[in-house]
């Protein structure tokens, strides 16, 4: 079946420093990627998204591109900040399953000014 | 647009009752589907509605079960609980979009004592 690895955590950063979380996958097909955030407390929240190979998802200053060859899609970050600690997990989606998504362990992220 | 809403928050229970939580989706999504996430198994899969039909089904007991409603708002029962049922659960919405992204709920925080 679908799976997701991600890197394992905690990752702990000193302010401004760059950040690449790894993240491989496994599926049939050509799944849609993604990279969600958890804060605290929270729910969700879609960070960024690649639907198909090569396609470079971006927000927040945050980057992950589609790779087929290695069937990776790593988050990375050129310059953190202590507000972008917090939990982050990569995703996949299967164009055969649209409302099931498999996700990884998930990367607990700790950025110290 | 409105978020996904989830209500009760946080719940507490008894070993053996039931319980049920409620989703409201994204105003125009049809397919709600719903996870399970506790510390030690992460983000679980549970089940997808779309248009009050099950899609799609995860690998949990007969004791959850779930339906959605003509406007999309889905609940989702967990019946005879276990302490193990202790977790957090969050609902997602999907439109009908070729990215599948699903947005996600603040989740309820189930307690089983």
């Amino acid at each position: 079946g679908d799976s997701v690895t991600q890197m394992e955590g905690p990752v702990t950063l000193s302010e401004e420093a760059c950040l690449t979380i790894n993240c491989t996958y496994t599926a049939t097909g050509y799944p849609s990627l993604f990279w969600y955030v958890q804060y605290p407390g929270e729910g969700l929240q879609l960070l960024l998204k690649a639907t198909k190979a090569d396609d470079k998802g971006s927000n927040k200053g945050f980057e992950a591109t589609y790779r087929k060859e290695t069937t990776s899609f790593h988050l990375e970050k050129g310059s953190v900040q202590v507000s972008d600690s917090a939990v982050y997990f990569c995703a996949l989606v299967p164009r055969t399953n649209a409302g099931k998504s498999t996700f990884g362990d998930g990367t607990t992220l700790t950025v110290k000014p | 647009k409105a978020g996904v809403t989830q209500t009760p928050r946080y719940l507490i229970k008894t070993r053996g009752q039931q319980v049920t939580l409620s989703c409201s989706p994204i105003s125009g999504h049809r397919s709600v589907s719903w996870y399970q996430q506790t510390p030690g198994q992460g983000l679980q899969f549970l089940f997808e509605y779309f248009s009050e039909t099950q899609r799609n089904k995860g690998n949990f007991p007969g004791r959850f079960s779930g339906r959605q409603f003509s406007n999309s708002r889905s609940e989702m029962n967990v019946s005879t609980l276990e302490l193990g049922d202790s977790a957090l659960y969050l609902c997602a919405s999907s439109g009908s979009g070729t990215s599948y992204e699903q947005y996600f709920g603040p989740g309820t925080r189930l307690t089983v004592t």
